[in-house]
């Protein structure tokens, strides 16, 4: 069974920083079955990246997602207000435990 | 526009059953693999279950395997979690979530509902 591990566990930045969150498979999994999600107290989890690296529908460009084999990133560019929240990666139906974006 | 609407959590206590809703609208229901995800209090999204489109096929977690049964009424546009046995580590929210393609592949869950409360506790 695939263990992802997400680090770090929670990440401190302000407005305007970039932030970069990684995700390392415990064995080499296919980018095709990678996805990130970004997850609000109260909301429905909303899909940001799938396939390692193509946005979903909606997702603003300064979400992007790298990667291939084990490790795996997602990048805010730029953070806005609106971002601070729990992100997630997936591979096929195993969950990372998530990274906490908190404003510093 | 696709809605998943979530219902039936309530407290309940250990050893007790419930039964989950998750009504579904804004696209071919039957078409899509639709999948149950939960989140124990302070914890990250755990995988449940998973149904395909016609309903013939169907898949648990190890940590609900035997307890759990998935169903779907593609003519009610509803898909269903039966819960037997509960435990006080199955209290959660409780997710459905739609795959984005027909086929039972996980590539990513497109859409979600907003869950349910399940309490598990004497």
């Amino acid at each position: 069974e695939i263990v992802l591990t997400q680090s770090p566990g929670t990440l401190s930045l302000s407005p305007g920083e970039r932030a970069t969150l990684s995700c390392r498979a415990s064995q080499s999994v296919s980018s095709s079955y990678l996805a990130w999600y970004q997850h609000k107290p109260g909301q429905a989890p909303r899909v940001l990246i799938y396939g390692a690296s193509s946005r979903a529908a909606g997702i603003p460009d300064r979400f992007s997602g790298s990667g291939s084999g084990t490790d795996f990133t997602l990048t805010i560019s730029r953070l806005e207000p609106e971002d601070f929240a729990v992100y997630y990666c997936q591979q096929y139906r195993t969950f990372g435990q998530g990274t906490k974006l908190e404003i510093k | 526009e696709v809605q998943l609407v979530e219902s039936g959590g309530s407290l309940v206590q250990p050893g007790g059953s419930l039964r989950l809703s998750c009504a579904a609208s804004g696209f071919t229901f039957s078409s899509y693999p639709i999948n149950w995800v939960r989140q124990a209090p302070g914890k990250g999204l755990e995988w449940v279950s998973v149904i395909s489109g016609s309903g013939g096929s169907t898949y648990y977690a190890d940590s609900v395997k035997g307890r759990f049964t998935i169903s779907r009424d593609n003519s009610k546009n509803t898909l269903y979690l039966q819960m037997n046995s509960l435990r006080a580590e199955d209290t959660a929210v409780y997710y459905c979530a739609k795959e984005f393609g027909r086929v039972l592949a996980a590539t990513n869950f497109d859409y979600w509902g907003r869950g349910t409360l399940v309490t598990v506790s004497s």
